[in-house]
């Protein structure tokens, strides 16, 4: 089982749509957890933490529940420029675990 | 601002040929870390330094080798290249563990 895993997608939808995006990570003792945003093989940048009680930046809306050991990431109103592979990660111990990542395509 | 500096951008070896991956720096940030992706694998964690002169083994630390003498640079050696070993690479620092990672903009390897 891998320690953090994600649907690959792609998800394909069109413009102003809500999409939303699940992680789940195996180890509970995972400290922190993150959503990187990464655009056509270029390196990754940080979209949001995720903070215990659900974060929101905008458009985009992370929670984690930690019982579930689960992740996810929203965004609302979706725009062309979301087109992006979203990533899905967790500090275990000072190491950055990532998932596969999930490919958003938005369509006009 | 420079950030997190990768050299070289591309690169192309010939199986058995060895090489280093250079990543600094200017932030001085203690946790620095190298990565590979490959198509429907996301990033995997080959190496990982929490300060200069402690380096620890990620997922993937066959066939690399790292040191970290110094808190600004982290460079990664490809002992004997092999095919296996075509990727992309990153290198990323940050602060702390828990705050944001910044990632060099990768080299990309083909090993022939």
């Amino acid at each position: 089982r891998k320690e953090v895993e994600q649907d690959p997608g792609p998800f394909n939808v069109p413009e102003g749509a809500t999409v939303a995006f699940n992680c789940t990570y195996s180890n509970s003792a995972s400290q922190s957890f993150f959503w990187y945003r990464q655009d056509c093989r270029k390196e990754p940048k940080l979209l949001m933490s995720v903070y215990s009680s659900g974060n929101e930046d905008g458009r985009f809306t992370a929670q984690l529940n930690r019982a579930s050991q689960y992740i996810s990431l929203l965004i609302r109103d979706s725009k062309l420029s979301d087109s992006a592979t979203y990533l899905c990660v967790v500090n275990e111990e000072g190491k950055l675990i990532f998932g596969q990542g999930t490919t958003l395509q938005v369509k006009p | 601002n420079a950030g997190v500096t990768q050299t070289p951008k591309f690169q192309v070896l010939k199986t058995g040929q060895s090489m280093t991956l250079q990543c600094a720096q200017d932030m001085n940030h203690e946790y620095m870390s190298w990565y590979r992706q490959d198509p429907g694998m996301g990033l995997r964690l080959i190496h990982y330094s929490v300060g200069a002169g402690i380096t620890d083994q990620g997922e993937v630390p066959n066939g690399y080798n790292v040191s970290r003498s110094t808190t600004e640079d982290f460079p990664l050696r490809l002992l004997s290249a092999a095919p296996s070993q075509t990727s992309v690479y990153f290198c990323a620092s940050s602060l702390q563990p828990n705050t944001e990672a910044f990632f060099g903009q990768g080299t990309r390897l083909t090993v022939v």
